[in-house]
């Protein structure tokens, strides 16, 4: 079945570091790729996505490539702020729009002034 | 547009005992999604419906958890009788068509 593997966590940084946080997906067909966040005491949130290889997905500075090759859609940010400290989830979504999200188990982030 | 309410927000109960749960969907969302976010996991589906109808249960424990959604809007999703593994948060979401599932704040569970 499909599965979503996320780089271990938590992940500390200082403020204006750069972030990378792994994202590697196995999957029967073409996902749909996506990144959700959920920020403390808040409901999870669409961050980015990507529908086919190749696709770049951005928002609010973080940025993520559909790597159909490595199967991977690896998170980064150039320049992290302490707003920026959420749970981070990388998740795929198989068939057409509206099918079920398959979720990776989460990367804490804290981002230190 | 209002965002996806649920309640109750936390509910704490015995093993054995039974439990209900309520989601109401942003206006218009034809689907609707209950996911269950065991604490360090991330949510796994438990059932999906399109409109008033059950499109995936496959993951749903069926000899414990029931869900419906009348009238194709609001949802309940019921547990009964409860494990110690349920504790968990429950996940509602609805999406309108497009890729985006909007989250409601989720019910967390503690079973004792």
């Amino acid at each position: 079945g499909d599965s979503v593997t996320q780089m271990e966590g938590p992940v500390t940084l200082s403020e204006e570091a750069f972030l990378t946080i792994n994202c590697t997906y196995t999957a029967t067909g073409y996902p749909s790729l996506f990144w959700y966040v959920q920020y403390p005491g808040e409901g999870l949130q669409l961050l980015l996505k990507a529908t086919k290889a190749d696709d770049k997905g951005s928002n609010k500075g973080f940025e993520a490539t559909y790597r159909k090759e490595t199967t991977s859609f690896h998170l980064e940010k150039g320049s992290v702020q302490v707003s920026d400290s959420a749970v981070y989830f990388c998740a795929l979504s198989e068939g057409t729009s509206g099918s079920r999200l398959t979720f990776g188990e989460g990367t804490q982030l804290t981002v230190n002034p | 547009e209002a965002g996806v309410a649920q309640s109750p927000r936390y509910k704490i109960i015995e093993k054995r005992q039974s439990v209900a749960f309520w989601c109401n969907p942003i206006s218009g969302h034809a689907t609707l999604y209950w996911y269950q976010q065991i604490l360090g996991q991330g949510p796994k589906l438990l059932i999906q419906f399109q409109n008033n109808g059950v499109v995936d249960d496959s993951q749903l424990p069926k000899d414990r958890f029931s869900a419906e959604r009348l009238k194709g809007v609001d949802s309940t999703l019921k547990i009964q009788p409860a494990k110690l593994e349920d504790s968990a948060v429950y996940l509602c979401a609805t999406g309108g068509g497009h890729y985006e599932q909007y989250f409601g704040p989720g019910t967390r569970l503690t079973v004792t």
